[in-house]
């Protein structure tokens, strides 16, 4: 089946470093890519819409200066925590969605980044 | 606007007890309909569809039925095991059109708990 694979897996730094989060679909292209925030025992809260070749669209409330979204091919977007500080601490997901499918087909997620910033 | 909501949580059952968590929705149009699973640490699986009225999804025993009359999409398992402790989400997929195209509209999770 589809696999989205997310790295790193788990990232610890100090308050003020900017942090990149890797956003992969590996065996199919994903035209559009979906970037989601969880807090502890809460549900997914989307961030943005990442379209390949194009700028991404932000969910109201979501600082785009703060979250760099690029989506430069159509397997890979990147997620960039600039000038990252303790409130950023949280869980990063990514799902994916198969350009060649309609919406009613699911998708798929990467394993997300659990961020900690001292 | 979409939403979904979930029964609240958590929930926690002996294993093999009758499992039912209760999911309905508000939507404009025809969405298709999904259960994911979350285990502690992990991205998000997805453990059934269903894309129509009537439609039922299945997997690893969890079932669901597409009830548009009710709007709702109750995720059920007759025989529970230690294993299916995660976290359970309801989400819905915006049909054609406006800005929540393609989107995932999240309920808001329900942890469940097995016991041996």
């Amino acid at each position: 089946g589809a696999v989205v694979s997310q790295h790193p897996s788990r990232v610890i730094c100090k308050s003020g470093t900017s942090v990149k989060i890797e956003c992969r679909s590996l065996d199919f292209q994903a035209t559009t890519m979906f970037w989601y925030r969880q807090f502890p025992k809460q549900s997914l809260m989307l961030m943005a819409t990442s379209n390949e070749g194009s700028k991404a669209t932000y969910e109201q409330g979501v600082e785009k200066d703060k979250f760099l979204i690029n989506h430069a091919s159509l397997t890979l977007s990147t997620l960039t925590v600039t000038s990252a500080h303790p409130e950023d601490s949280s869980f990063y997901i990514c799902s994916a969605r198969d350009g060649r499918q309609g919406i009613d087909q699911p998708q798929h997620f990467g394993d997300g980044t659990r961020l900690s910033i001292l | 606007g979409n939403s979904v909501t979930q029964m609240e949580g958590p929930v926690t059952l002996s294993e093999e007890a009758f499992l039912t968590i209760n999911c309905t929705y508000t939507a404009t149009g025809y969405p298709s309909l999904f259960w994911y699973v979350q285990y502690p640490g992990e991205g998000l699986q997805l453990l059934l569809k269903a894309t129509k009225a009537d439609d039922k999804g299945s997997n690893k025993g969890f079932e669901a039925t597409y009830r548009k009359e009710t709007t709702s999409f109750h995720l059920e398992k007759g025989s529970v095991q230690v294993s299916d402790s995660a976290v359970y989400f309801c989400a819905l997929s915006a049909s054609a059109g406006g800005t929540s195209y393609g989107k995932l509209t999240f309920g808001q999770g329900t942890i469940l708990t097995v016991h041996p």
